[in-house]
């Protein structure tokens, strides 16, 4: 059974560094093909995609979000962290992380999301 | 501006069958498979439909997806009150290298 998690601050002042982790069970990120993604979702609107990691350490990232996004992981733990530099209230959302079972497909199983909130 | 062109919104009686269309270009939809979620109110978005048609297993075979060349479409037929969700389309996008969504669909059930 995948089960994905995410876990961090749920309030940030403007300009502050956002750091996620994502834990997950039920697959190994050592597994070619597997990766680990990152999604947001302000409120009232559409999902928008962030990151993804995959099982040979290759990394994709939001062509419009890149300059301030950073994934690792960390396979001993079972853990994907996702930083986002130079928070901004408009970067209020929900942030889920997601299981991606094949290189360059969207999600399959995802997390059950966190709030995080941008504001003065 | 989602680069995946869906309705905002859709609606059925119950019973009826219903379709939301999930319009791209050949980056995205027409050179990769088509995912479809469903985003009950307050919830995280689970696969409806992978793989363009495949539902994995514990989805009902009401739900069902096809593409054809740059369009795709999820299919419900005898609609339930409990399919009253958000639904999003999603691809692979050579081009961006990257995961597109759709703008999402509202479904209400009258």
């Amino acid at each position: 059974q995948i089960t994905l998690k995410e876990s961090g601050p749920t309030l940030l002042k403007p300009t502050q560094t956002l750091m996620l982790t994502c834990t997950f069970s039920g697959f190994s990120l050592t597994t070619s093909g597997m990766g680990v993604g990152w999604i947001r979702q302000p409120p009232g609107k559409a999902l928008e995609w962030l990151a993804v990691i995959y099982w040979d350490d290759d990394r994709r990232y939001s062509p419009s979000l890149k300059s301030r996004l950073t994934i690792t992981r960390d396979t001993s733990k079972n853990q994907v962290v996702l930083t986002m530099t130079n928070m901004d209230p408009v970067d209020t959302a929900t942030y889920y992380c997601a299981h991606v079972r094949q290189i360059w497909r969207p999600p399959d199983y995802w997390g059950q999301g966190t709030l995080v909130t941008v504001s003065s | 501006q989602s680069v995946l062109t869906q309705p905002p919104s859709a609606s059925g009686t119950p019973g009826q069958r219903v379709t939301i269309s999930c319009s791209g270009r050949s980056s995205n939809i027409g050179s990769n498979y088509v995912y479809w979620y469903q985003q009950l109110p307050g919830t995280a978005p689970k696969v409806l439909i992978h793989s363009n048609n495949q539902r994995p297993s514990g989805v009902p075979d009401r739900f069902s997806g096809s593409k054809s060349g740059t369009s795709a479409s999820l299919a419900i037929s005898g609609l339930r009150s409990e399919d009253e969700a958000d639904y999003y389309c999603a691809a692979w996008d050579d081009s961006l290298s990257g995961v597109v969504f759709g703008g999402g669909t509202r479904l209400t059930v009258l």
